[in-house]
């Protein structure tokens, strides 16, 4: 079956242009999440949506970033006037339910020049 | 707050040694860790989940334990084979919504 699947996989932009990333989950899972990767380093948790509840931002690092799931399935992560500290990987992961292990696309990587 | 720590040096083994990885947490008592694996260019997948209740769990060569006192996860692999060679990363729940915290990870690099 499908996996979940980002788009694009690579997007270069320049300082001070707005980006829009797209994750499709797994089909029926309820919970979707998005962290952020830098070079080296952990995964950054941004923001978790589950089902219906408001999501939990607690992790966006500025108010440039928002993210809205449409319809409980597709997500998209929004950055505006990007800056090079932006610059990673944004890996987006769905599961069945809040407690269940993560379904993780590959990724997009986000370059800001 | 919580912090979650895995070794950043990379662990160099021989193929057919067993790889230990630790994975130490402070300020927080899961409920349970989970352990994912990730290749370079790809998302984690997910390899194990050890409940707080349960000392050890096995899956195939894997092996992970999970100790509530010490505050510690370790992360076995046995009879290591060069595919085994991956970045492995613990993540463990910070509240009761679902949201799971990741260490930075430890790369093993198997050698033949």
């Amino acid at each position: 079956g499908a996996g979940v699947s980002q788009s694009p996989s690579n997007k270069v932009t320049e300082k001070g242009k707005d980006v829009e990333l797209r994750c499709d989950p797994i089909s029926g899972h309820t919970a979707l999440y998005w962290y952020r990767q830098s070079l080296g380093q952990g995964l950054e948790f941004l923001i978790y949506f589950q089902g219906n509840s408001a999501p939990d931002k607690s992790g966006l690092p500025s108010d440039r970033f928002s993210a809205e799931r449409t319809g409980g399935s597709v997500s998209t992560l929004t950055i505006q006037r990007t800056q090079q500290e932006d610059s990673a990987v944004y890996l987006c992961a769905s599961s069945s339910d809040s407690h269940s292990p993560l379904h993780f696309g590959n990724g997009t990587r986000l370059t800001v020049t | 707050s919580q912090k979650i720590e895995q070794n950043s040096e990379a662990l160099n083994i021989q193929e057919g040694k067993t790889a230990t990885l630790t994975c130490n947490y402070t300020n927080y008592s899961p409920a349970y860790l989970q352990w994912y694996r990730q290749d370079p260019g790809r998302g984690p997948v997910f390899l194990l989940l050890i409940r707080e209740n349960e000392k050890e769990k096995r899956k195939e060569r894997l092996k992970v334990t999970f100790d509530t006192t010490l505050k510690q996860s370790l992360f076995h692999i046995t009879a290591s084979q060069p595919a085994d060679s991956a970045t492995y990363l613990c993540a463990f729940l910070t509240d009761s919504w679902g949201k799971l915290q990741f260490g930075a990870g430890t790369q093993v690099v198997v050698t033949p």
